[in-house]
This record gives structure tokens, sequence and C-alpha cells, in this order.
């Protein structure tokens, strides 16, 4: 069974103060993993996807990283509208369901 | 392009009644998911659909939930005679292969 674990729970920064996020999975065959972000009282928005170790995308502030074993979500000089949680998924070559992390909550504070 | 959507955004329903969720895929999307969040908890994944077939329902519970996704008109998950366990998030997402997944803005039902 997929497994999906994300650290920490809840991160706070200061606005500028650059961090990253955790995402350790286990899975028997990666198809993809998946970084959405997600607002109070609102769906999942999709950021990234990553498909085999060493790659990385970058979007804005964000840049997303992948290994065998775990994705880094790299936050650089967060800003206040970065508030958000966090979700990592991911999803097996056999299936086309995303399994989810339980996510991080981050807090940039001005 | 319009993008996921899903109505009622918010449900209040009493012990026993039944519930019933609405989810439009975005054009062009043939492919439809459903999640639940409870409170503080992570993306649960319930049932995938296509067009008039169930591929996946191992998310679902096995009794009182089903849903459907018709050839013509919007996907619907139906909960028969609501327990305040089922209070919760029901997000609906769609995709056009399968692969990255859309979601709606969600459905926050609320059982009395």
């Amino acid at each position: 069974e997929d497994q999906v674990t994300q650290s920490p729970e809840a991160l706070r920064l200061q606005e500028g103060e650059s961090s990253s996020l955790n995402c350790s999975y286990t899975v028997s065959g990666l198809r993809g993993l998946f970084w959405y972000r997600q607002d109070p009282g609102k769906g999942p928005e999709f950021l990234f996807t990553l498909y085999s170790a060493g790659e990385e995308k970058e979007k804005e502030r964000l840049k997303a990283t992948l290994t065998k074993k775990e994705s880094f979500l790299h936050i650089t000089a967060p800003k206040p509208e970065d508030s958000a949680t966090y979700l990592c998924a991911v999803q097996e070559t056999s299936g086309s369901r995303l399994t989810f992390g339980e996510g991080t909550q981050l807090t940039v504070n001005p | 392009n319009a993008g996921v959507m899903q109505n009622p955004r918010h449900l209040v329903r009493r012990r026993g009644q039944e519930a019933r969720l609405r989810c439009s895929p975005m054009k062009g999307h043939s492919h439809v998911y459903w999640y639940r969040q409870l409170p503080e908890e992570g993306l649960k994944f319930m049932v995938y659909l296509q067009k008039e077939n169930i591929i996946d329902e191992s998310g679902m519970p096995k009794e009182r939930f089903s849903a459907e996704f018709p050839k013509e008109g919007p996907s619907i998950l139906r909960i028969q005679q609501v327990v305040r366990g089922d209070s919760a998030a029901y997000f609906c997402a769609s995709s056009p292969s399968g692969e990255k997944l859309f979601f709606g803005s969600g459905t926050q039902l609320s059982v009395l």
C-alpha cells in the first residue's frame, strides 16, 4: 500500500526566511509525485509533477526536487501570501488515483 | 475554460436523510475522482470513474455510499441515511488523461 508522510506538520517562517518541506513516500512503482497548495475552504491547486529521481521544477519562489524515497519543496524568501497547506501525493504506475500525505501547514509572518 | 464545478458548496442534512453531491468536470475531461477530507486530516480517495463506468471504488465505504458518472450530466456522489461521521469536505477532481488531477472547491457536508 502506498504511503506518504509529510514533515513538519506545521511550519512558521518570517517573511524572507527560506526553508524546505519534506515528503517521504513508499510506492511499488512511481508514475508521478505531485505537489498541491490548499488554501482554507478551497480545493487543492496543482503546483508540480515530478516523474523521476533527480528531476527539479521551479515556479516563482518554489522549487520541487525528487529522489527515490522523498521529495522536497523548497521555499525561497517566502511572502505572507505563500501561507497555505502544501500537499504531496503519489501516483502509482498501475493506477490513476493520487494518495495524499497529511500536508504541511505553512504560515509566513510579515 | 471553467474549472471543476461542485455544488452545492454547503449542504446541511439531518441524520437519516440523503445527501447528493454534484460535480461537473472540466470540459474535455472524462476522468472523475472523489475525495473526502475530514477536519484536520488529509485527503482520502473514495472512487474513480470514467463515463458510465466505476474504475476504482476501493476507498468507498461498502454501505450507504454510491457514485455515478452518467453519459450526460454531472457526476453524483450519493450518501444515504447520513450519520454525523459523514460530516466532511468532499472534493471532486477531473483529469483529461488520468494523470494530473484538477480539483473543485468542494462541498462541505454538515450532518445535524
